[in-house]
């Protein structure tokens, strides 16, 4: 079975500290897919990036960065300079490659940053 | 540029009440599939479905029906709502390619409350 977990509950931080959202999953399937999505106060979930199970190279976006290791099973999300407009929940999730294609959740992180 | 549209946004039902929550998506995606996202829980699969005609359940069905007559519609049925199916609904839908991991989209979420 496939699980996400996102130990972080709750995370502050002044505007323009960096912060590192954790992420771990578990799944032995060996094609997978790894999201993030956005939560901000309105409610809608706002895709952020994918990234395959063949595919370890960090990826930078703005003040986003995301770092994927294999051999620790982490897909952790850094978000450089935060601004107020940062603070949403942010949820990390897993896909397998066939079937459902239906994504598994860990249950977020709950950033809040203060002015 | 709509994208997957759910109706209504928000809905308070009596005990044992019936409805019907609506999605749509005009991307011509083949999978669709509804969410339930509960307090500290992250979003979990109710129904799902890999193209018309074809439905299946997910990790928390009970209480739920779902029916696939064309590619566009995906409706979420409850039968005799409860207290407990007070949640955000999320619809969401992807491509089917295989071993392209495509992301998946979201709708904008249902707020309905069980008294």
């Amino acid at each position: 079975a496939q699980k996400v977990t996102q130990a972080q509950t709750e995370i502050s931080v002044v505007e323009k500290e960096d912060v590192t959202l954790d992420c771990v999953y578990e799944t032995r399937d060996t094609t997978y897919y790894l999201f993030w999505y956005k939560q901000p106060p309105s409610g809608e979930l706002v895709f952020l990036i994918r990234r395959n199970s063949f595919d370890e190279q960090n990826e930078i976006s703005g003040r986003y960065s995301w770092n994927f290791q294999k051999s620790t099973s982490s897909f952790n999300f850094t978000i450089t300079a935060s601004q107020v407009v940062d603070s949403a929940v942010y949820f990390c999730a897993l896909s397998e490659d066939t079937g459902r294609r239906a994504l598994t959740f860990g249950s977020g992180t709950r950033l809040q940053v203060q002015p | 540029n709509a994208g997957v549209t759910q109706t209504p946004k928000f809905q308070v039902l009596k005990t044992g009440q019936s409805m019907t929550l609506q999605c749509a998506q005009d991307m011509n995606h083949e999978y669709m599939s509804w969410y339930r996202q509960d307090p500290g829980m992250g979003l979990r699969l109710i129904h799902y479905s890999v193209g018309a005609g074809i439905t299946d359940q997910g990790e928390v069905p009970n209480g739920y029906n779902v029916s696939r007559s064309t590619t566009e519609d995906f409706p979420l049925r409850l039968l005799s709502a409860a207290p407990s199916q007070t949640s955000v609904y999320f619809c969401a839908s992807s491509r089917k390619t295989p071993g392209s991991g495509n992301t998946i989209y979201f709708g904008e979420g249902s707020w309905l409350t069980v008294v």
